[in-house]
């Protein structure tokens, strides 16, 4: 059964900083991942798809990069924004479902 | 304008009252798929549907039904709502392996 893991739970940052989320996940068995975010109380936003056999995908100042060997997937956020402050969350497609991570809570600090 | 809409967006309502919450999208997509998120449990997904007529079970699909007679509708239905089903409930969409869009989401709560 894939289980998906983001770490850390929540994350505080001066404005400016770059920064790296990670996730884990246990099954390599999959089709793509894709990076999320979510404002409070409000839908899904799609960041960013990586095919599986893809290792990586840029956008803007995010980029996100996957390693299905080691299970693993990054997403890189540069010059952080008070605007990025939302949760992002990653997913593991397969078998005709998304497996989603806990989140990562991001605080960006003007 | 691509998008998956959901209605309604906010619904409070009491044990055992059948409701319908509706899912409609207009970008032609095969695939459907009904997830709640919940304090602690994160996402789950509840059905999903690979196209017409063509449904399946999730993780979580005790207690709700789905049909899809139409490409671009998926209701989800819980014909005897019950306390634990007060959740946030999204709805889905992609095409093939591309990426899912999901709809603004649904705040339910059974009383």
């Amino acid at each position: 059964k894939q289980e998906v893991t983001q770490i850390p739970a929540a994350l505080s940052v001066p404005e400016g900083e770059n920064l790296v989320l990670n996730c884990s996940f246990t099954d390599s068995a999959i089709y793509n991942l894709q990076w999320f975010r979510q404002d409070p109380g409000k839908g899904l936003t799609s960041l960013l798809l990586i095919q599986s056999s893809q290792r990586e995908q840029t956008s803007g100042r995010l980029n996100a990069s996957l390693d299905k060997s080691s299970g693993r997937s990054t997403l890189y956020i540069a010059a952080s924004q008070p605007g990025d402050s939302a949760t992002y969350l990653c997913a593991a497609e397969g078998a005709q479902k998304l497996v989603f991570g806990q989140g990562t809570r991001l605080t960006i600090n003007p | 304008e691509a998008q998956v809409t959901q209605n309604p967006r906010y619904l409070i309502t009491v044990t055992g009252k059948k409701l319908t919450v509706t899912c409609s999208q207009n970008m032609n997509h095969e695939y459907m798929s009904w997830y709640r998120q919940d304090p602690g449990l994160g996402l789950r997904q509840i059905y999903y549907s690979m196209n017409v007529e063509v449904t399946d079970k999730g993780d979580v699909p005790e207690g709700y039904k789905v049909s899809r007679k139409e490409k671009r509708n998926f209701p989800l239905i819980l014909e005897s709502p019950s306390p634990n089903q007060t959740s946030l409930y999204f709805c889905a969409s992609k095409r093939g392996v591309s990426e899912q869009y999901f709809g603004p989401g649904t705040r339910l709560t059974v009383t």
